[in-house]
């Protein structure tokens, strides 16, 4: 079954360094997001990304995030100058339709960011 | 704004005992999309079962059945006969207008 998956599976990054999180989306998904779940909190939308462009994003994703599909496969999100606070799991997830379609989206195995 | 809200934060059960996951939500949305995720504690996200607002036919799958009532703006989840395996962080979650919006999950203890 075709899956979303997510490099790395855990990172350890010191403060103030930059970190970039790469995921390779569903094949003939077009539609691609980025969530995160901080320790024991539920889950929050950062941003979506359809056709080389941000969709939506919320209060979460400012200037210190980023979003990027550099090929036909990859979609990263970039984090500058980390905070302790963005310690979290990230999840990166795909749909084929848009989300108001009601389109299952899919989501990888996570990438658990520490910063120190 | 869409609410999901999952007030059991955890619930504890003898395996094969039967258990019911509930989750309320709130919409202004006339279309809207709800969705049950189950989260294992490796930690991915694995999707169980989507229903739309408009088909409020209940579904069951294996052990596995769900109850959507528009009228009380729930869509609870019974897990039948539970396994250990079963044992997770459970997540509702809505979309519709907004981007997909997650309830505060459910962790479910199924012990041997």
């Amino acid at each position: 079954e075709p899956e979303v998956t997510q490099t790395p599976s855990h990172q350890v990054t010191q403060m103030g360094q930059e970190v970039i999180l790469r995921c390779v989306p569903i094949s003939n998904h077009l539609y691609f997001y980025w969530y995160r779940q901080i320790l024991g909190q539920k889950v929050e939308f950062l941003v979506s990304f359809y056709n080389n462009e941000i969709s939506e994003k919320s209060e979460i994703f400012d200037d210190q995030f980023s979003v990027e599909r550099p090929d036909g496969s990859n979609f990263t999100l970039k984090i500058r100058s980390t905070k302790l606070e963005d310690s979290a799991m990230y999840f990166c997830a795909s749909s084929e339709s848009p989300r108001d379609s009601g389109n299952t989206i899919y989501f990888g195995e996570g990438s658990w960011l520490t910063v120190v | 704004a869409q609410k999901v809200t999952q007030a059991q934060t955890e619930i504890s059960v003898v395996e094969k005992e039967d258990v019911t996951l509930d989750c309320v939500y709130e919409t202004r949305d006339t279309t809207y999309y709800l969705f049950w995720y189950k989260q294992p504690p490796s930690g991915e996200l694995v999707f169980l079962i989507r229903r739309n607002s408009f088909d409020e036919q209940n579904e069951i799958s294996g052990r596995y059945s769900w109850n959507f009532q528009k009228s009380t703006s729930s869509f609870n989840f019974t897990i039948t006969a539970s396994q250990v395996v079963d044992s997770a962080v459970y997540f509702c979650a809505l979309s519709g207008n907004t981007p997909l919006v997650f309830g505060k999950g459910t962790r479910l203890s199924v012990i041997a």
